[in-house]
């Protein structure tokens, strides 16, 4: 089975540009995650969607940052205009859950932004 | 704001020995469960083990346990028979009541394992 999946591995921009990150989650699973990965900060959860419905977008940094999520297959986060402090590893990730049970995220391998 | 703390930054350990890494998490609630996830040095997030916050005995998995204590608020993660494979970043992540699967992780702990 495919796993989570990201595109692109790499996005290196220049400031003022607008970025676009894609994941496809696991199929079947109804949550999905974005995250940022940085050395000052760690690993930080930007926005979370179940059944393709913004649950939690608390840990998106500012109105430059928006997610969406058409449809069960497909998330993209946007940063417009991006800025050199956005440079960092994006991840998205899948799991199965409900009200009630969580499961294990599944992680996708992640996107590596560098903005200039 | 929920606090998790993973007190070891660095961690090393000589191949085939045990190597326990930390995890304490501050909240009221003991209904956490809490998560463990490796990343090796090629960026992906592996997921290793979980235990729910009342389940009766530790978590196991393959070579990986938990010593979970809840009255303390810790879930330590105890590798056995430590390989080289398992030099890596190692972040604990607890787990909310209530479903909804926001996992806010601690700020990992880097384990080398020497030959």
């Amino acid at each position: 089975d495919a796993g989570v999946i990201q595109s692109p591995r790499h996005e290196v921009t220049e400031m003022g540009q607008e970025v676009t990150l894609r994941c496809k989650p696991i199929s079947g699973h109804n949550s999905l995650f974005w995250y940022r990965q940085t050395m000052m900060r760690g690993l930080e959860l930007l926005i979370y969607f179940n059944n393709n419905v913004p649950i939690d977008d608390s840990g998106m940094p500012e109105d430059r940052f928006s997610a969406k999520m058409p449809n069960a297959s497909f998330s993209t986060l946007k940063i417009q205009p991006s800025e050199p402090r956005d440079s960092a590893v994006y991840f998205c990730a899948s799991s199965l859950d409900s009200n009630v049970n969580s499961y294990e995220q599944y992680f996708g391998p992640g996107t590596r932004l560098t903005v200039t | 704001a929920q606090k998790i703390t993973q007190t070891q930054p660095g961690m090393f350990v000589q191949e085939k020995e045990a190597v326990t890494l930390d995890c304490t998490y501050d909240t009221s609630d003991p209904s956490y469960g809490l998560f463990w996830y490796k990343q090796p040095s090629s960026g992906e997030m592996i997921f290793l083990i979980y235990q729910g916050s009342y389940d009766q005995q530790n978590a196991t998995e393959g070579r990986y346990s938990l010593n979970f204590q809840k009255a303390r608020k810790s879930a330590n993660l105890v590798i056995s028979a430590s390989q080289l494979g398992d030099s890596a970043m190692y972040f604990c992540a607890p787990l909310p009541p209530g479903g909804y699967n926001k996992l806010i992780f601690g700020a990992g702990t880097r384990l080398a394992v020497h030959p």
